[in-house]
């Protein structure tokens, strides 16, 4: 069966320190991968999603950046950290041909 | 641009039924529900296709209208369980990602 792993579950990192989330997909290959982002109370923005192996599509600019250097692997990355980066990251996944998108368990990220 | 959903949120006696209403300004191919305790990440539920379907599972049960762009969540002598935020995620033709509505916060009480 396929699962999906993210970590770290929780972090608090200070402003313009970088960051970095990971997400790995076990028991498929070639899913689409997804990092939506929510805010304390809020709903999920889509931040990017990949197809493929270093294809990655942005959804809204910001200081955060994507990548997927192996087939089940993705990357939320930041340079520098801002306040307004602080929430909750989720990282999601579809088989190709599937239409059913499952979250993994989140990252608590605090920006101090 | 993202899903409307109404209300936004919703108090309720367990027993009691709930209507979430879930609607977009453009042809979808699919919709999709989710449940989120807090602090957890967001649980699936169901997914509707174009084709105009309804689906059921227990007392949760949705349904999809794509001439209205429409789907609606109906839950039916609610739970203590049921109690939580739920999405709707649409997806339409040509993309790849699922867009979410702002969801309604469901509170189901003894």
């Amino acid at each position: 069966s396929q699962t999906i792993h993210q970590w770290p579950a929780t972090l608090v990192q200070p402003v313009g320190s970088p960051l970095s989330l990971e997400c790995t997909v076990e028991g498929t290959s070639n899913p689409n991968l997804y990092w939506y982002r929510q805010a304390a109370g809020r709903g999920l923005q889509l931040l990017f999603y990949s197809v493929g192996i270093g294809q990655i599509s942005s959804e809204v600019p910001q200081n955060l950046s994507a990548s997927r250097p192996q087939d089940r692997q993705f990357i939320l990355s930041s340079k520098k950290l801002l306040l307004s980066d602080s929430g909750f990251y989720l990282c999601a996944w579809r088989v190709t041909s599937g239409n059913t998108i499952y979250f993994g368990e989140g990252s608590w990220l605090t920006v101090v | 641009q993202q899903p409307v959903q109404s209300p936004q949120a919703v108090i309720l006696r367990e027993g009691e039924d709930a209507v979430i209403n879930c609607s977009s300004s453009k042809a979808l191919y699919s919709v999709h529900w989710y449940r989120q305790k807090h602090g957890e990440a967001p649980i699936f539920l169901m997914i509707l296709l174009k084709g105009g379907e309804q689906k059921g599972h227990d007392k949760i049960s949705a349904s999809f209208n794509e001439k209205k762009q429409q789907s609606s969540l109906y839950l039916t002598a609610s739970q203590l369980s049921y109690s939580g935020t739920y999405f709707c995620g649409t997806l339409d033709t040509g993309r790849r990602a699922l867009t979410f509505g702002s969801g309604t916060r469901l509170q189901v009480q003894p």
